[in-house]
C-alpha cells in the first residue's frame, strides 16, 4: 500500500534562518507530487508541484523553492524564513484524476 | 486561477441540509471534495471526473457540471460529525498536474 511520510510534525525557526522540510512516498511511481501552506483559518494554497523527477512548477513567487531529486522524494527549502512564512505546510501526492493523498503536515513557527 | 466556493460559512442545526457550490473559469478534467478538521490534513470524501456526475457517499453527495465548470456539494440530514471545512479542489484540463483547492466552506452543526 501507498505511503507518505512528512517531516517534521513541527518547527520552530528564527526569522532568516534557513528550512528543508522532506516528504518521501511508497509504494507507488512517479505521482505527481505537491506542497501546499495554509496560515491559520485560511485555505490551501499550492505552493509548487512536479509531475516528474527534476520538473518543478512554481505557483507563489516568494522566497522558497522545492526540489525533486528523486521520484518519491520532494523537499520544500528558504535560504532565509519570513515570519509570513508561518503556517501548515502539507505535501501530498496523487495521479490525474485520483484522490490527493496527505501527510500529516508540518506546523512551522517563525520567531 | 483557482476555484471559487460560496457560500464561506454556514451554521446547520442536526438534521438540517446545505449545499456548497465550486465554481471554475476554465474547464474542467474533474472536481474532488475534501472536509478538514481543526489542525488535521484533509480528508478525501469524493472525486467528480464525467459531466453531470453525481456521486453519493452517506448522506453527502455531490454533482458536477461539465458545461458550467461548476460542482455543488449536498449535505442531507446533518450530523454533528459534519462539522468542519469542506474544500473542492480542481484538475483543468489546460494545466497538467497542477491541482488547486477553494477558499473552503466552514459548517458548523449544531444540536
Amino acid at each position: 500500500s501507498q505511503t507518505i511520510h512528512q517531516w517534521p510534525a513541527t518547527l520552530v525557526q528564527p526569522v532568516g534562518s534557513p528550512l528543508s522540510l522532506e516528504c518521501t512516498v511508497e509504494g507507488t511511481s512517479n505521482p505527481n507530487l505537491y506542497w501546499y501552506r495554509q496560515a491559520a483559518g485560511r485555505g490551501l494554497q499550492l505552493l509548487f508541484y512536479s509531475v516528474g523527477i527534476g520538473q518543478i512548477s512554481s505557483e507563489v513567487p516568494q522566497n522558497l523553492s522545492a526540489s525533486r531529486p528523486q521520484d518519491r522524494q520532494f523537499i520544500l527549502s528558504s535560504k532565509k524564513l519570513l515570519l509570513s512564512d508561518s503556517g501548515f505546510y502539507l505535501c501530498a501526492w496523487s495521479f490525474l484524476g485520483q484522490p490527493q493523498h496527505f501527510g500529516d503536515g508540518t506546523r512551522l513557527s517563525i520567531l | 486561477q483557482q476555484p471559487v466556493q460560496s457560500p464561506q460559512a454556514v451554521i446547520l442545526r442536526e438534521g438540517e441540509d446545505a449545499v456548497i457550490n465550486c465554481s471554475s473559469s476554465k474547464a474542467l478534467y474533474s472536481v474532488h471534495w475534501y472536509r478538514q478538521k481543526h489542525g488535521e490534513a484533509p480528508i478525501f470524501l469524493m472525486i467528480l471526473l464525467k459531466g453531470g456526475e453525481q456521486k453519493g457517499h452517506d448522506k453527502i453527495s455531490a454533482s458536477f457540471n461539465e458545461k458550467k465548470q461548476q460542482s455543488s456539494l449536498y449535505l442531507t440530514a446533518s450530523q454533528l460529525s459534519y462539522s468542519g471545512t469542506y474544500f473542492c479542489g480542481t484538475e483543468r484540463t489546460d494545466s497538467w498536474g497542477k491541482f488547486q483547492f477553494g477558499a473552503g466552506t466552514q459548517v458548523v452543526v449544531t444540536p
